[in-house]
């Protein structure tokens, strides 16, 4: 069953504070892993895209992604208030297939 | 940076009616989808499109909805038939092909139906 799990918060830090999200599956298939952004009335922004275990890294941004345990995460360093928006995680078995998401975790960071 | 357009940004429709979402995907991607989101639910898929026909679709996407592609540059999203429950965003997708092509989203119709 294609299934993935998120805490949906709401998650509230202080600016300059490492955020860790989180995602769980249980679709042992799946091989590609995306975070996405969302602000309020948005659409969803790419953030990081990762193909099957191992980490990725792109400015404050790391992706994780541990198949052996179908948990991945996503960190935050040096949150900034612009960073304020709920986060998705999403996934699929093959390129070009439908995505899996989960339901968003929503991040609050204060100034 | 490209980006997928949709229009229009609202909709708001009687029970029963037809409406067409449009989207403009992204000049050289190939691969087109539909994803909805109901009010404090999941993203959930919808369809994919590939080279002018359908490549995968959920059970959601049932006879009263269905895409075109009409021309070289707009995808669109008709549902026949419109019902309370289909009141959601509707975000149109696309990507290019190939391995290391993760979908880029436009930021949504919300379609709300009375």
């Amino acid at each position: 069953q294609k299934e993935v799990e998120q805490d949906p918060g709401p998650l509230s830090v202080p600016e300059g504070a490492i955020v860790s999200l989180n995602c769980t599956y249980s679709n042992s298939a799946f091989q590609y892993f995306m975070w996405y952004r969302q602000y309020s009335r948005k659409g969803p922004e790419l953030l990081m895209y990762t193909y099957s275990s191992g980490n990725k890294e792109d400015g404050r941004f790391t992706a994780q992604v541990d198949k052996s345990s179908k948990y991945i995460s996503l960190f935050i360093r040096d949150s900034q208030p612009s960073d304020s928006a709920t986060y998705l995680c999403a996934m699929c078995d093959q390129a070009g297939t439908a995505l899996i998401f989960g339901k968003g975790t929503t991040l609050s960071v204060s100034s | 940076e490209p980006e997928v357009t949709q229009t229009p940004s609202h909709q708001v429709t009687q029970m029963g009616q037809e409406v067409i979402l449009r989207c403009v995907p992204i000049s050289n991607h190939l691969y087109f989808y539909w994803y909805r989101q109901i009010l404090g639910q999941k993203v959930e898929f919808l369809v994919s499109f590939y080279n002018n026909e359908i490549s995968e679709k959920s059970e959601i996407f049932d006879d009263q909805f269905s895409v075109e592609r009409p021309d070289g540059s707009n995808f669109t999203l008709k549902i026949r038939s419109t019902k309370l429950e289909d009141s959601a965003m509707y975000f149109c997708a696309s990507s290019e092909p190939g391995e290391n092509s993760p979908l880029h989203f436009g930021n949504g119709t919300r379609l709300t139906v009375t």
